[in-house]
């Protein structure tokens, strides 16, 4: 079963404008909470991390929404630059799991001229 | 020079043969992780490590093996390869966090192809 899951495979948006990646999970053990971006032929690379106590997270031109109560997460993009153009994944972890990551499948976010 | 270190980066092997995934990391951290990504999968966890000699399987781990013998590296084993493993392999680290989970460190991949 797939514990956590992200609906869209791929995404594209004009650059500039806000990009929104989504991500649900169903395991209500999950309290920590990460965005990972990655380019073709790397490794990923964390961007942006949330826990449960809290329901937004932001840093940059990078932000983090959580809805515990839809076992919902979102990552907003803005404005969205041609660089930000990689497959991202959402990912948690559980409180006592030893930061083992769980992964949702992956968006392809493409960010267009 | 990176943190975490995957060697080999690409590897190409005969369906049986042993081939072992080697990772070794500069970062310090006890924690060592060993995760497969397949398209359209995302990435699954095979073997993690809490500390030298600690093994720990994870959701995927059939027809792999691990080795922590020391502090800064985590090797792979497939014993007996076969095509279903042809896949990327990441190799990740993360420190203990003291309140909660803390995020983990990725090396660049190995792109394991069983023929």
């Amino acid at each position: 079963d797939q514990q956590v899951k992200q609906n869209s495979p791929s995404l594209s948006v004009q650059e500039g404008r806000i990009s929104i990646l989504n991500c649900d999970y169903t395991n209500s053990m999950f309290d920590y909470f990460l965005w990972y971006k990655k380019y073709p032929a790397e490794g990923p690379t964390f961007l942006i991390s949330i826990s449960s106590i809290k329901d937004k997270n932001e840093d940059g031109r990078f932000t983090v929404f959580l809805n515990k109560s839809a076992k919902h997460l979102s990552l907003h993009i803005v404005p969205s630059q041609p660089g930000d153009s990689a497959v991202y994944f959402c990912a948690a972890s559980a409180a006592g799991g030893g930061n083992k990551l769980t992964f949702g499948t992956g968006t392809q976010l493409k960010v267009e001229l | 020079d990176a943190d975490v270190t995957q060697t080999p980066r690409n590897r190409i092997t005969k369906t049986g043969k042993r081939i072992m995934l080697e990772c070794s990391q500069t970062k310090g951290h006890d924690r060592m992780y060993w995760y497969r990504q397949d398209p359209g999968l995302g990435l699954r966890l095979i073997y993690y490590s809490f500390d030298v000699k600690d093994i720990n399987k994870g959701e995927i781990s059939d027809g792999y093996s691990v080795s922590r013998q020391a502090q800064a590296k985590f090797s792979l084993s497939l014993e007996s390869a076969i095509p279903n493993q042809t896949a990327l392999y990441f190799c990740a680290t993360s420190e203990r966090g003291r309140i909660m989970n803390t995020e983990a460190f990725f090396g660049q991949g190995t792109r394991l192809t069983v023929v």
